[in-house]
């Protein structure tokens, strides 16, 4: 099993533009995470999905941010417009369990 | 919902000496304690975990202790080596409702040569 698979790796943007991030689970799993980690705040929960239907969002910072799962080998992210303090790591991660979490390699996005 | 404070935010040790990562929760139904590995640039990796019904548990360098009482549990690493240098997250949830986990802001640990 290769694992959670993320692309892009790296995203460089101009403010204003639309940015998708993408999200492959290892599959059998059930649950879907997505992460942002930057220095300031660490590790943060955006949004996770049970079975493709999205449970708590409570973590998206702004209406910018929407995230969707149409099958469950596929999720995206999408910030739209993006703006610079948009910049970190977004990671997706995938679980058979609600307390666990196989982490993808990250999207490192920066805005400018 | 669930609070994880952790200590200290980094710490560097000699190679070879003992290194000590500390963690509280708020919630006392929390019972499922996992510890992250984060080596730079990398993703946050699984080292070891820990469940409410034991106090310790052990794998070669690495241990876990858990106070439930005091709502605490603690990364222990023996014989440091250059390679244990990385962020380390300890985060916590009870498996059996439907939360998720709640992380620590990391601990960046330097083991000096």
């Amino acid at each position: 099993d290769a694992g959670v698979i993320q692309s892009p790796r790296h995203e460089v943007t101009e403010m204003g533009q639309e940015v998708t991030l993408r999200c492959k689970p290892i599959s059998g799993h059930d649950y879907l995470f997505w992460y942002r980690q930057t220095m300031m705040r660490g590790l943060e929960l955006l949004i996770y999905f049970n079975n493709n239907v999205p449970i708590d969002d409570s973590g998206m910072p702004e209406d910018r941010f929407s995230a969707k799962m149409p099958n469950a080998s596929f999720s995206t992210l999408k910030i739209q417009p993006s703006e610079p303090r948009d910049s970190a790591v977004y990671f997706c991660a995938s679980s058979p369990r609600l307390a666990e979490a196989f982490f993808g390699q990250g999207t490192r996005l920066t805005v400018v | 919902g669930e609070n994880v404070e952790q200590h200290p935010s980094t710490l560097s040790v000699q190679e070879g000496d003992s290194a000590v990562i500390k963690c509280t929760y708020s919630d006392s139904a929390s019972n499922y304690f996992p510890w992250y590995k984060q080596e730079l640039g990398k993703r946050p990796q699984l080292i070891i975990d820990i469940r409410s019904n034991v106090g310790e548990k052990k794998d070669q360098r690495i241990a876990v202790t858990l106070n439930k009482t005091a709502k605490h549990f603690s990364l222990h690493i023996t014989e440091t080596q250059p390679e244990d240098s990385a962020v380390y997250f300890c985060a916590a949830t009870s498996s059996g409702s439907a939360r998720q986990l709640t992380f620590g802001s990391g601990t960046q640990l330097t083991v000096l040569p």
